[in-house]
């Protein structure tokens, strides 16, 4: 079982480059969300997105763009990279509660993260 | 809006001993609340998690938290810790009707030997 996939891995980028990052999910989760990790700051979420066409801004939204345009993917985009953006980005779905309900339980299945440099 | 504070950013800690790693957390609905590892290079997964029912929380590796709505603060706690319990620990909190999960900024365990 593959779970959260994230690629690339690892990617170096000159400032004012683009580039998207591509988190994919096989569990049919409807929740998908976008976190950054710097050290002494924990993680911090960017994006999320509660189904397939959703985007919702998250604690540091500025310089990233998103898009769901399919329920196992979601995609980070980066238009004009920025040295402030070096930074682990790890990527997590989450199901729905049992009950059915359109309610997320807050469990995280996460990717193995994807370290970019901006130099 | 939810936030979550944790309290310790390095907790030492000798092999064999008890450990407790704080949290509190803020927020003006009711929560769920969740602790989660992170080994050296590699991603998060989940430890133990609050929903809802009983404020004690057992969760793998024989840690377990409990869940104090009066002092809005959610500790882990193992009662003896190994070399392979190094790692950090993040706990986290979301609203029940808010699909937003905010993480706190880490406490990183090391075991001494």
């Amino acid at each position: 079982n593959a779970g959260v996939t994230q690629t690339p891995k690892f990617r170096v980028l000159k400032t004012g480059q683009s580039m998207t990052l591509l988190c994919a999910q096989d569990m049919n989760h409807e929740y998908m969300y976008w976190y950054r990790q710097d050290p002494g700051m924990g993680l911090r979420l960017i994006h999320y997105s509660v189904g397939e066409g959703t985007t919702a801004k998250g604690e540091v939204p500025d310089g990233y763009n998103v898009s769901r345009l399919k329920k196992q993917n979601f995609l980070l985009g980066l238009e004009s990279a920025a040295p402030s953006q070096t930074s682990v980005y790890f990527c997590a779905s989450s199901p729905p509660s049992a009950a059915g309900e359109y309610q997320n339980t807050g469990e995280l299945f996460f990717g193995e993260g994807s370290r970019l440099t901006v130099l | 809006a939810q936030s979550v504070t944790q309290l310790d950013s390095q907790v030492p800690v000798f092999e064999e001993a008890p450990v407790e790693l704080r949290c509190n957390y803020s927020s003006s609905v009711s929560v769920y609340l969740f602790w989660y590892v992170q080994y050296p290079n590699q991603g998060l997964q989940l430890l133990l998690k609050y929903l809802s029912g009983s404020t004690l929380v057992k969760g793998i590796n024989g840690f377990e938290a409990e869940f104090n709505k009066s002092q809005t603060s959610f500790h882990l706690r193992k009662p003896s810790v190994h070399i392979s319990d190094t790692a950090e620990y993040f706990c986290a909190v979301s609203g029940n009707r808010d699909d937003k999960i905010i993480f706190g900024k880490g406490t990183r365990l090391h075991i001494l030997p």
